[in-house]
């Protein structure tokens, strides 16, 4: 059974830099193929995704926020990772990581954390 | 990487089909087979109906259909049930091998 769950701070202020868990199960990301993203939500607003990371290590990340996202992954602890600097109250959303079914969907989802962005 | 277009709301009466489209480029939609489709519901984390432009992961209803076209997909529910009322998104993967989701549509069953 394939479980992801996201973990991080509630509350974040301006300028501050977000650090983001997935801890995930029933799946390893030292497996050939395996792939994890995380993708936001901002309240009210369309999904947006933000960047991946492969079994082989290759990490990708989305063009417009590419300069303030830092993906990592730990296998032994089947966790990836997910910063962001310089944060702002525009990137107040509900972040989600979710495994990749091949390269073109995301399969299994985590709940969501809401990340708050205000001083 | 643009998002990709799709229209802000559907409606369709109860049995009937709706049809939601998903425009982009030749660099996402139009380049690859790598199109998918998800359903969430308020609250809820997205679920996904269609991967690979057409094909439905086990457990989704077979009223739930995708094809593409040049730079458009289309998710087709046909059959429309209450429960299909939600938000729709499509992604696609790009030549940047990065991801790029759609606007979201909201389907409301009148």
């Amino acid at each position: 059974q394939v479980t992801l769950k996201e973990s991080g701070p509630a509350l974040v202020k301006p300028t501050q830099t977000l650090t983001l868990t997935c801890t995930f199960s029933g799946f390893s990301l030292s497996t050939s193929g395996m792939r994890v993203s995380w993708i936001r939500q901002p309240p009210g607003k369309a999904l947006e995704w933000l960047a991946r990371i492969d079994w082989d290590d290759d990490k990708f990340y989305s063009t417009s926020l590419k300069t303030r996202l830092t993906i990592s992954k730990d296998t032994s602890k089947n966790q990836v990772v997910l910063t962001m600097t310089n944060m702002d109250p525009v990137d107040t959303a509900t972040y989600y990581c979710a495994r990749h079914y091949a390269l073109g969907a995301f399969d299994y989802w985590g709940q969501g954390t809401l990340v708050t962005v205000s001083s | 990487q643009s998002a990709l277009t799709q229209p802000a709301s559907v409606s369709g009466s109860p049995g009937q089909s709706i049809t939601i489209s998903c425009t982009g480029t030749s660099s996402d939609v139009g380049g690859y087979n790598y199109v998918s489709w998800y359903q969430q519901h308020p609250g809820k984390a997205p679920k996904l109906m269609i991967y690979d432009v057409s094909n439905r992961p086990s457990g989704v209803s077979n009223r739930f259909s995708g094809s593409k076209s040049g730079n458009t997909a289309s998710l087709t529910i046909s059959g429309l049930q209450a429960e299909d009322e939600a938000d729709y998104y499509c992604s696609s993967y790009t030549s940047s091998s990065t991801q790029v989701f759609g606007t979201g549509t909201k389907v409301t069953v009148l």
